[in-house]
């Protein structure tokens, strides 16, 4: 399967902070790029789509950046709350060939906020 | 307003004795998949079916098979599990090409004994 690399964490960061989460990915031609959020036990929610073409979703205090040159996708979180704790999963697909359709995951970012 | 509906949210079947998982979805998507994740793992691509087009994953085992009768419905059998088996199943749709957002239903976590 195409990889997505994430630093497994756990990444601690206090409330209020600004929280920073790194994706790199191995096929040049991934076009759309994800951000889920998963709660132990449940499974992951979409919070966050960015694409290279330069579109992307703002929601609130999440924004998603996208280096297509270093093949990184980041996650930034602002005034983190401890309900944001969670694992976050960065996700990649392209939408031409072989791949077509084909959705890959990291193995997520264990986000701990504490107030 | 559930959109992804996997059946049943629990399982627990024996040791190499068939079971089937099943996903059900209202969104018209094209695209349904399959992942298994296991405990701290990135969820892991079994199938997707890109409308009736089936595409399986090189390293997803023989054991594994899906079945896709319309576009609502989807299902996972698994042949003869395996302890190894033992994992939360995904299930998950997209609009497919242009816009690749994938909505997930529950899982089903599946227990082998």
């Amino acid at each position: 399967q195409k990889e997505v690399e994430q630093n497994s964490g756990p990444l601690s960061v206090p409330e209020g902070a600004i929280a920073s989460l790194n994706c790199t990915y191995s096929d040049r031609g991934s076009q759309s790029f994800f951000w889920y959020r998963q709660y132990s036990g449940k499974s992951p929610e979409l919070i966050m789509s960015i694409y290279s073409n330069g579109d992307k979703e703002e929601d609130g205090r999440f924004t998603a950046q996208l280096n297509k040159a270093s093949q990184y996708v980041s996650l930034l979180i602002r005034d983190s709350q401890p309900s944001d704790s969670a694992t976050y999963l960065c996700a990649v697909t392209t939408d031409r060939g072989s791949t077509l359709g084909r959705l890959y995951f990291g193995r997520g970012t264990q986000l701990t906020v504490w107030p | 307003d559930a959109m992804v509906i996997q059946n049943p949210r629990y399982q627990v079947t024996q040791f190499g004795k068939p079971v089937t998982l099943s996903c059900s979805q209202t969104l018209n998507h094209n695209v349904m998949y399959w992942y298994q994740q296991k405990s701290s793992q990135a969820p892991k691509l079994l199938f997707h079916y890109y409308d009736k087009d089936f595409n399986n994953e090189a390293d997803t085992p023989d054991n594994f098979q899906s079945r896709r009768p319309n576009t609502s419905f989807c299902f996972l059998d698994i042949r003869s599990p395996g302890l190894g088996d033992a994992a939360m199943y995904l299930c998950a749709t997209s609009r497919g090409q242009g816009v690749g957002k994938a909505f997930f239903g529950q899982g089903t976590r599946l227990t082998v004994v």
